[in-house]
């Protein structure tokens, strides 16, 4: 089954202790994205990666880190986690946007509480 | 000015009539348009895509496209308590690799 699968959906964490959000797909897709929603700002794009080692910052990537050292994973890492950054994230994927026009498929969203 | 905007709602219709969705959006050079459905605590997924201007339809879905005016609209017919749900407007807008999505409007379809 084609999907995006992220891991954990749950998350309970305090404030500066490191954490990885992982985002895994199986469609051979080149562009992968990570976004958060927020109560009223809808979906906001964090990070972006067009192909293996090439990524680059959305909306708002401060306090995020990514990589994409292969390519079905694109992992979220935030090396010191405040409580604005408790959020809905999703993982996201698309072939290559300009054949594909960017139609993308979500992940399940992990959902991040910072205390 | 926000670059995707839509009204957030609620949207409420009664069963079976017409549900009409708008969206307008800054970038004069865009080129895909989506409407994705999202219900709540779960993840987006694509309804409708559309990339001229025109009417695109799918089923009881018809997405219209207006690039002069910059505006996008879904139109959901004979809507069923089933469609309720947040519908986000994406759209590609400076390049593909980057989509900007407004913030959704609440759709209610009461029975």
């Amino acid at each position: 089954e084609a999907q995006v699968t992220q891991n954990p959906r749950y998350l309970i964490t305090v404030t500066g202790k490191k954490l990885t959000v992982t985002c895994s797909q199986n469609m051979n897709h080149e562009y992968m994205s990570w976004y958060r929603q927020d109560p009223g700002l809808g979906l906001r794009q964090i990070y972006y990666s067009m192909n293996v080692e090439v990524t680059d910052k959305g909306d708002v990537p401060e306090g995020y880190k990514v990589s994409r050292k292969e390519k079905r994973n694109f992992p979220l890492i935030l090396e010191s986690p405040s409580p604005n950054q408790t959020s809905l994230y999703f993982c996201a994927s698309s072939k290559r946007p300009s054949e594909s026009k960017n139609i993308q498929y979500f992940g399940a969203g992990t959902r991040l509480s910072v205390l | 000015q926000k670059e995707v905007e839509q009204n957030s709602g609620p949207l409420s219709v009664p069963e079976g009539a017409i549900a009409s969705l708008n969206c307008t959006y800054s970038d004069r050079g865009s080129q895909s348009f989506f409407w994705y459905r999202q219900y709540s605590g779960k993840s987006p997924e694509l309804i409708m895509s559309i990339y001229s201007n025109g009417d695109k339809e799918d089923g009881r879905f018809t997405a219209q496209l207006n690039k002069a005016s910059q505006y996008v609209s879904l139109l959901i017919r004979d809507s069923q308590p089933s469609d309720s749900a947040t519908y986000l407007c994406a759209v590609n807008m400076g390049g593909y690799q980057k989509v900007t999505f407004g913030t959704g409007t609440k759709l209610q379809v009461i029975p």
